[in-house]
């Protein structure tokens, strides 16, 4: 187990509704990333955050968004929802130290639109 | 042409044979290289991190990289129907201030036959 919890664990959503998934971290690490892992693929980077600021950006529009909390907790939400979206999506939280970072990976939210 | 690229399998293989799986990736700036076992509907597990070429061994599993040939490999040994699972590859740049996005290869599902 790597101390990284997601919420839910599943969710069915339809077509341009907003969806919020959320992430708690694993104890004293400063750094979360989301990633979308579509069937049959591998994760694709969302973005970053590091001390609530986001730190960097994937190929991903900005109906993708984040938050991060001063207690490392972390929300991904997604607005107008389009059938694509459809993934399991990941958080995975880090320490940043010296240039020497390792991710811990969630269990992931499924998330279906219809 | 895809950053990284991997062979998604499926790999079968008898229990106690010898896996080799493998990446080739295309960005000379990658520094870190890492191995991820996915099991079904979980998030990925880290197995193994390198920074240098070489090899770097830990119980069955050693890691290679071969950043003249920008090649690596995850080796397993006496494997195990337990290590039936898809398997992630992922590197990433040095980035002092910016942020640490990993970039994932497809994965290779190996199934391990008793």
């Amino acid at each position: 187990e790597t101390g990284v919890t997601q919420s839910p664990t599943h969710l069915i959503k339809t077509r341009g509704q907003q969806v919020t998934l959320r992430c708690s971290s694993q104890s004293g690490h400063n750094t979360v990333s989301w990633y979308q892992q579509a069937l049959g693929q591998g994760p694709q980077f969302i973005f970053q955050y590091y001390r609530e600021e986001e730190n960097g950006r994937g190929n991903f529009p900005p109906r993708f968004s984040g938050l991060q909390f001063p207690n490392y907790s972390s929300e991904l939400n997604v607005n107008a929802l389009e059938l694509d979206d459809s993934a399991l999506y990941l958080c995975a939280s880090s320490l940043l130290a010296g240039g020497r970072e390792t991710q811990y990976f969630g269990p992931g939210t499924r998330l279906l639109v219809l | 042409q895809k950053e990284v690229e991997q062979d998604p399998g499926p790999l079968s293989v008898p229990e106690g044979a010898i896996v080799s799986l493998n990446c080739t990736y295309s960005n000379s700036a990658f520094q870190y290289f890492m191995w991820y076992r996915q099991y079904s509907r979980k998030g990925p597990e880290l197995l193994m991190y390198t920074y240098s070429s070489g090899n770097k061994e830990d119980g069955r599993f050693t890691a290679q990289v071969d950043k003249s040939s920008k090649y690596i490999s995850l080796f397993i040994r006496d494997s195990q129907p337990s290590d039936s699972a898809t398997y992630l590859c992922a590197m990433r740049e040095y980035s002092g201030a910016g942020s640490y996005q990993l970039t994932f290869g497809k994965g290779t599902k190996l199934s391990v036959i008793p």
